[in-house]
């Protein structure tokens, strides 16, 4: 089993509907990232989470809003999603109390189309 | 925030071959640390090789090498023994200590093997 899972793997949706995009780790982890991944811009980051009550915005936080249900789980959602927000979008994990050398590591994607 | 560079957005290597992709970055900090990311086709984001900037020695993975040159802040990966499978964008991030283990990504290489 993969130990970053990410629901749905895809998702077609209309503009202007309520979204959410799930992630959960079983490596215990305590932080967590949102990032999107646009064609020529690389990954770029939304929110991270450094635990449930530590929540912080990235480069790219408006339009989305994310909640940390508990350690192991991390959902990002867009209100009211709108055609620029058609991305694929990644969650990822990191441990820095083994090193700070420490990679992050990713779910296997989410790609989202907003009609 | 950081500045991360790669200025090939698509390269090409016959199989067997040898390939150098150039990253570079922009930063203040004398210590952080800077990774190489695969990701193939099915999108997975697999890390590569990882290097700290306190270590003058180029890190090393069986056909994977970096040529770390602090002084002109350039990272670029080097592929040796081309394979299929290399096939894939390679991405090269960047991470700073104690910014939450924060990434900063470069915007990708696209590179293919040809058989």
């Amino acid at each position: 089993d993969a130990d970053v899972t990410q629901t749905p793997r895809n998702r077609i949706t209309k503009t202007g509907k309520r979204i959410m995009l799930e992630c959960s780790q079983t490596k215990g982890h305590d932080r967590m990232y949102w990032y999107r991944q646009d064609p020529g811009l690389g990954l770029r980051l939304i929110y991270y989470s450094f635990d449930v009550k530590d929540i912080n915005k990235g480069e790219i936080s408006d339009g989305y809003s994310v909640s940390r249900q508990a350690q192991a789980k991390f959902s990002l959602s867009l209100e009211s999603a709108i055609p620029n927000q058609t991305a694929l979008y990644f969650c990822a994990t990191s441990d820095p109390r083994t090193g700070e050398n420490q990679p992050q590591h990713f779910g296997d994607g989410t790609r989202l189309s907003i009609l | 925030a950081q500045t991360v560079t790669q200025s090939q957005p698509e390269m090409s290597v016959q199989e067997a071959e040898t390939v150098t992709l150039s990253c570079t970055y922009d930063t203040s900090e004398s210590n952080y640390y800077l990774f190489w990311y695969k990701q193939p086709p099915s999108r997975q984001m697999i890390l590569v090789i990882r290097q700290e900037a306190y270590k003058q020695q180029n890190a090393t993975e069986n056909r994977f090498s970096v040529n770390f040159q602090k002084a002109a802040k350039s990272f670029s990966l080097k592929i040796s023994d081309s394979q299929l499978g290399d096939t894939a964008m390679y991405f090269c991030a960047f991470m700073k200590p104690n910014t939450g283990n924060q990434f900063y990504f470069g915007t990708g290489t696209s590179l293919t093997v040809i058989p």
